[in-house]
């Protein structure tokens, strides 16, 4: 069975830009959450998704937003790109989000730096 | 606000030793509590969940337990190995469909 696949792995980006980063879930899992991880501030919830409705939200700026789609591939968007925004963007996806059981699959990571 | 520590500074031991790793946390109720490892530039990977009504859960060479009156669980990795070395997150949780919210980790370095 894939893994969660996250797209890009890599990317740099300079102030104001926007940038798109993708997720493809494990088949079958229809919960997807966004974390940002950088050396500070540890890994810090973005939002979750679950059958194409936003469910939970971390307290992040509205320059960050997100989508999931029928299929439940979840995209995120960070636009006005600050410098502040360099992490490690990572993607989770679980069974249905009841969490009652367990566990988040992660992906590899989208290593976003900002220029 | 719910807070979660772990300890912040590197843990290092010796190959062959017990690791023992420290989650406390406060204004929370978790019913669950899970601990995952973390290597450099990768994705955490999930290794144990424990539940309130568990004391101590076990898996190969690691062991968790979890105290909901101290409000702390210890994770625990015995006849470490220098593959060991990672940093281990725990994220305590509500259950339902609350977000999952992680403690900043504590390193782990294993030496031969």
């Amino acid at each position: 069975k894939a893994g969660v696949t996250q797209t890009p792995r890599y990317l740099i980006k300079t102030r104001g830009q926007q940038v798109t980063l993708s997720c493809s879930p494990i088949s079958g899992h229809r919960s997807v959450s966004w974390y940002q991880q950088t050396p500070g501030q540890g890994l810090q919830f973005l939002f979750e998704y679950f059958s194409e409705t936003q469910r939970n939200k971390g307290n992040f700026p509205g320059r960050f937003s997100g989508r999931q789609f029928s299929n439940s591939r979840s995209e995120m968007n960070v636009s006005t790109l600050e410098l502040g925004d360099s992490a490690l963007y990572l993607c989770a996806s679980s069974l249905d989000g009841g969490m009652d059981t367990g566990e988040l699959f992660f992906g590899e990571g989208s290593r976003l730096t900002v220029l | 606000s719910q807070k979660i520590e772990q300890n912040s500074e590197a843990l290092n031991i010796q190959e062959g030793k017990t690791a023992t790793l420290t989650c406390n946390y406060t204004n929370y109720s978790p019913a669950y509590l899970q601990w995952y490892r973390q290597d450099p530039g990768r994705g955490p990977v999930f290794l144990l969940l424990i539940r309130e009504n568990e004391k101590e859960k076990r898996k190969e060479r690691l062991k968790v337990t979890f105290d909901t009156t101290l409000k702390q669980s210890l994770f625990h990795i015995t006849a470490s190995q220098p593959a060991d070395s990672a940093t281990y997150l725990c994220a305590p949780f509500s259950g339902g469909y609350n977000k999952l919210i992680f403690g900043a980790g504590t390193r782990l370095a294993v030496h031969p």
